[in-house]
This record gives structure tokens, sequence and C-alpha cells, in this order.
């Protein structure tokens, strides 16, 4: 593993079904992001975690949950998806130590709500 | 809070034609700028960024872009541009001492297509 990956690369869901998109970097980042990218409103931030144990809610957090048990890791569920989460979803990841403030992306995950 | 604004959805060039692509961005306290670059069908990488010093700041594939803090305005410039800088670029900002959240916002992007 280089980076950040994510899992799975697209998916095809039936609405009300539960989701989890998965979300793994090797970099030690302490922080870690989840957006969704709409045509014509650029990336919006869902959750984040600054540290392994904490989360906190960005710009569009309704009907998505997040974790963070540890430092690589960040799952995202949608517990009961709806048509209006089709997007395409981009994790990230940041030092925010030192002041680097870089955020590193991962691949995406391609997802249609039915 | 901050926003940014991209003031242009498709910019449209031939191949080694110079290129500007506009960011203006609104913030109450100092902020860090960041340009990304997204090709088709991937994440988004890094272009550049400014986080303080000279406001002329260089990245890779030859882009650079000056901080603008009176115009409060970050443009993206290529002296010559390549087919394959056809991409989506997303200027983003984040305000500086505003706790670790560390929390960037993105302009809606602007998508750039290199031509012959």
């Amino acid at each position: 593993i280089a980076g950040i990956t994510q899992a799975p690369t697209s998916q095809i869901l039936a609405a009300g079904r539960r989701m989890t998109l998965r979300c793994t970097q090797d970099m030690r980042h302490n922080a870690m992001y989840w957006y969704r990218q709409d045509l014509g409103l650029g990336l919006r931030l869902i959750h984040y975690s600054n540290t392994a144990g904490t989360t906190g809610k960005g710009e569009v957090p309704d009907g998505y949950s997040v974790s963070r048990a540890n430092t690589d890791d960040f799952p995202l569920t949608l517990a009961s998806a709806v048509p209006s989460q089709t997007s395409v979803y981009f994790c990230a990841s940041s030092d925010l130590s030192g002041g680097k403030n870089e955020q590193f992306f991962g691949p995406g995950t391609r997802l249609t709500v039915l | 809070a901050q926003s940014v604004t991209q003031l242009d959805s498709q910019v449209p060039v031939f191949e080694e034609a110079p290129v500007e692509l506009r960011c203006n961005y609104s913030s109450s306290v100092s902020v860090y700028l960041f340009w990304y670059v997204q090709y088709p069908n991937q994440g988004l990488q890094l272009l550049l960024k400014y986080l303080s010093g000279s406001t002329l700041v260089k990245g890779i594939n030859g882009f650079e872009a000056e901080f603008n803090k009176s115009q409060t305005s970050f443009h993206l410039r290529k002296p010559s541009v390549h087919i394959s800088d056809t991409a989506e670029y997303f200027c983003a900002v984040r305000g500086v001492g505003t706790g670790t959240a560390s929390k960037l916002t993105f302009g809606t992007g602007t998508r750039l297509q290199v031509t012959l």
C-alpha cells in the first residue's frame, strides 16, 4: 500500500441499503477527511477527523457517519442510501504537525444509488 | 468561514499557448491557498501552495500562481500548455490560525481543455 487506498472503486446500490466506503492510509497522517464531488459543485467536506478517536462534521454531513478507531482507517457509512447520495467520494489525509497543510487524496469511489 | 470562486467553468486553449485560470477567495482571516489538479478518473494532486513568503509560487508541471492579497486572488498560470495538461483544476483555501481542523474549502473547478 502506498498513500491512500479506497474501496470499492465503484458501486451500484439500491436505495435504502446500507453501505460502507473504506479508506486506508499508510502515511501515519493524523487527520483524515471525506469529500463528495458533484458536477458544478466542486468538492464538499462530509466529515473529518483530526486524530484517532475524534470526528467532526463538515459541510454536508446528513445521511453519513464516520468512525476513526485507529490512525490508518476512516470508513464512511451511509445508513440508508438515497439517490441524492449518488456521487464520487474522495478520502484524504494530512499531517497537521509542522504546518504542512497539504491534503493527499485517494483515487475515489463512484457510488450510484438507484 | 472562507469561500472560493473560480470564475471560469471551462477554459479552451490551443497547445503551446499561455493560460490563466482565475481564483478569488473570501476570508475574514489570513489564508493558505492551494491549487489541485484532477486528471480523468483520478483523485486530486497538489500542484502548488501558498503558505507565506514570496507571493509568486512555483509548482509542478511548469505551473505557477501569484497571491494578491489586495485583490484576494490566486490565479494559476502556465506560459505554454501541453495536451497532457487537460484536466480539472481546483483552487482551495483554508484559514490560518483556525485551529487544527485544517479544513479546505474548494472552488467549483475549472476544466482546462487543450487542443492541437
